[in-house]
């Protein structure tokens, strides 16, 4: 079973600023099976980021994913109001298709 | 518009049963594995079950194995999770979710709520 651990919990920082968001599994896994998905108080989670590195459809280009193995990264190169929120790393090639226990970005 | 609209949700004491469904529209959920995802109140996003296409795979988290059966009609473009003996730590919003080939959870519901109590 692979274990997904986000870093940090929480980060705070401002409109424009860059944020990197951490996620390691517990035994290294295909790259093609990395999602990272954006939350908002009261909505379902949306895809942001697929094959660790691919951006779904509508996603702009300053979400950014990368990474091999068992470490993962998502980079927002400058943070839109719009975009502080909670958000999770998934892996989906094996069963339990588990889930980050999330990053909130807030604003500082 | 590619959409998913789930409904079921309610109030059940512990021990009771609900059947959440998940209807698709805008697309055919023939060909496609379909997920349930739940998160309790405040908490994260917990999976929980998993149907292959063809209904020949089927997985469970621990936390529902033995009491939740996942299902699907695709003629009817539906997904189905059938819930018993409910407890406390049950309740919060059920989200289903189309997992393409490589692509992730794509889309999902609105969620739909699930309160246990007494």
């Amino acid at each position: 079973e692979i274990v997904l651990t986000q870093s940090p919990d929480t980060l705070s920082l401002s409109p424009g600023e860059r944020a990197t968001l951490s996620c390691k599994a517990s035994q290294s896994f295909d790259s093609i099976y990395l999602a990272w998905y954006q939350q908002k108080p009261g909505q379902a989670p949306r895809l942001l980021i697929y094959g660790a590195s691919k951006r779904a459809t509508g996603i702009p280009d300053r979400f950014s994913g990368s990474g091999s193995g068992t470490d993962f990264t998502l980079i927002i190169s400058r943070l839109e109001p719009e975009d502080f929120a909670l958000y999770y790393c998934q892996q989906y090639g094996s069963s339990p298709r588990a889930f980050g226990q999330g990053t909130k970005v807030e604003i500082k | 518009e590619v959409q998913l609209v789930e409904s079921g949700g309610g109030f059940v004491q512990p021990g009771g049963s609900l059947r959440l469904s998940c209807v698709a529209s805008g697309f055919t959920i023939r060909g496609y594995s379909m997920n349930w995802v739940r998160q309790a109140p405040g908490k994260g996003l917990e999976w929980i079950a998993y149907i292959s296409s063809s209904d020949n795979t089927i997985y469970y988290a621990d936390s529902v194995k033995g009491r939740f059966t996942i299902s699907r009609d695709n003629a009817k473009d539906s997904l189905y999770l059938h819930m018993n003996s409910l407890r406390a730590d049950d309740t919060g919003v059920y989200y289903c979710a189309k997992e393409g080939a490589f692509v992730g959870f794509n889309p999902w519901g609105q969620g739909t709520l699930v309160t246990v109590s007494s």
